[in-house]
């Protein structure tokens, strides 16, 4: 059971490159949520998903899209990389809405710099 | 939207030491959980606690709705209670969809 798998792990970009961050949780999920953590700061939710097909958007969508194909996989797309997308971005899910108590499970993370 | 303030910011201490850290917000909220990031970076889920108290091993938690604050306590701390605590509200629809995080505070466990 590797619970959330995030890749890569590290990545350097070029201003205008584009990637995609990879997502797989094998805990048959039904949530999956991006976040971004800015240097000292706490993380700020860019997309979830409620189930495979269905997406919205977080506090910090903009420069972002996300796609949620099947329940375990949930990729984050960088469009145009700016400078302001370098942070860490977490992947995170769980079997209920986090409002309920639901144990949250957060992959290790991906550190991005755009230069 | 809601402000998430947590204090203090820093906090070292003696390992065997208690501590206190406070999370306050702006608004009423459905949903509150404290995370511990480990210096590589994990996140872990120590508790969800929208109100009332709870206890898991040298750690507990107590939310004061009403009063639009929550504690979390650590007592005879270790070297790996090390890393940031962070205190998130959820708001919103859909049961909190939207987690808030505050600043976190940074704990370092001197030997």
């Amino acid at each position: 059971n590797a619970g959330v798998t995030q890749t890569p792990k590290f990545r350097i970009l070029k201003i205008g490159q584009s990637m995609t961050l990879q997502c797989t949780q094998d805990m048959n999920h039904n949530y999956m949520y991006w976040y971004r953590q800015d240097p000292g700061m706490g993380l700020k939710l860019i997309y979830y998903s409620v189930g495979a097909g269905i997406t919205d958007k977080g506090e910090v969508p903009n420069g972002y899209n996300v796609s949620r194909s099947t329940t375990e996989d949930f990729p984050l797309r960088l469009e145009l990389a700016a400078p302001s997308q370098t942070s860490v971005y977490f992947c995170a899910s769980s079997y209920f809405p986090t409002g309920t108590g639901n144990t949250i499970y957060f992959g290790e993370g991906s550190w991005l710099t755009v230069v | 939207g809601i402000q998430v303030e947590q204090s203090p910011p820093d906090l070292i201490l003696q390992e065997g030491a208690n501590s206190t850290l406070r999370c306050n917000f702006s608004d009423s909220v459905n949903n509150l959980q404290w995370f511990h990031q480990n210096p590589w970076g994990q996140l872990i889920n120590l508790f969800y606690i929208p109100s009332g108290t709870k206890q898991n091993g040298r750690l507990s938690a107590t939310t004061v709705a009403t009063e639009r604050y929550s504690l979390l306590y650590i007592s005879s701390s270790q070297t790996t209670d090390s890393g940031v605590y962070f205190c998130a509200v959820g708001v919103g629809d859909n049961y909190g969809q939207n987690f808030v995080f505050g600043p976190g505070t940074r704990l370092s466990v001197l030997p």
